[in-house]
């Protein structure tokens, strides 16, 4: 167990809807990531917030937006969703301490 | 931005094996880690490294950060069949990729019992 939490495990749509995935960051970690990862893919970045300001931009879509409230939880918010934004959806906090990484379970998002 | 280049894509090889997976970069990094990803699931660390010719053991696995600081190498011993899954190394340089972690493709491990 990493520490970092997401919800949901899973999730499945229509396309042109709009979804909110959530994270919790190991207690003690400022910073936040997201990640998409498709079929067979790489992680892609998509995001970083640290302590409720974005800090860096990957390859994120402008449908897709995020934030980080004050107890440091994240939210990862999809919308007019494409069948091509199915994909699992990674959190990962980073340990000040250690510049790691620690990554939750995961959102796999099905988009119909 | 940063192209890391992690060979090989795939690997079979027998249980008992030893196994040898590296990542290059194009640019220095000051941080290299390593994860183990298993279908499904989130990507566990394994071990991270932080300064040129460090090496670094966790039980079989032994990782280095190489002296160019460009590359990383990660060696499993003795494989067993709980080793199977996408090991993907990571790296980091705050100079000149901001706190982002740039991933390798991943390396995809089979072993036959």
């Amino acid at each position: 167990d990493s520490g970092v939490t997401q919800t949901p495990k899973h999730l499945i749509t229509a396309t042109g809807q709009r979804v909110t995935l959530r994270c919790s960051p190991r207690s003690g970690d400022l910073s936040v990531y997201w990640y998409q990862q498709s079929l067979d893919q790489g992680l892609q970045f998509l995001i970083q917030y640290y302590n409720g300001e974005e800090r860096a931009k990957g390859n994120i879509l402008e449908r897709f937006s995020a934030q980080q409230f004050p107890d440091l939880h994240s939210e990862l918010n999809l919308s007019s969703l494409e069948l091509g934004d199915s994909a699992l959806y990674f959190c990962a906090s980073r340990s000040g301490s250690t510049d790691t990484q620690y990554f939750g379970p995961g959102t796999r998002l099905t988009v119909l | 931005g940063q192209q890391l280049n992690q060979s090989p894509q795939s690997m079979f090889i027998q249980e008992g094996e030893d196994v040898s997976m590296n990542c290059t970069s194009s640019s220095i990094f000051n941080t290299w880690l390593w994860y183990k990803q298993d279908p499904g699931e989130g990507p566990v660390l394994l071990i991270a490294l932080y300064k040129a010719g460090e090496l670094t053991s966790n039980g079989r696995l032994t990782a280095q950060f190489g002296i160019t600081r460009k590359d990383s190498f990660l060696n499993i011993s003795a494989s067993i069949p709980s080793d199977v899954g996408i090991y993907f190394c990571a790296g980091e340089n705050p100079l000149n990729t901001g706190n982002q972690f740039y991933f390798g493709t991943g390396t995809s491990l089979t072993v036959i019992p």
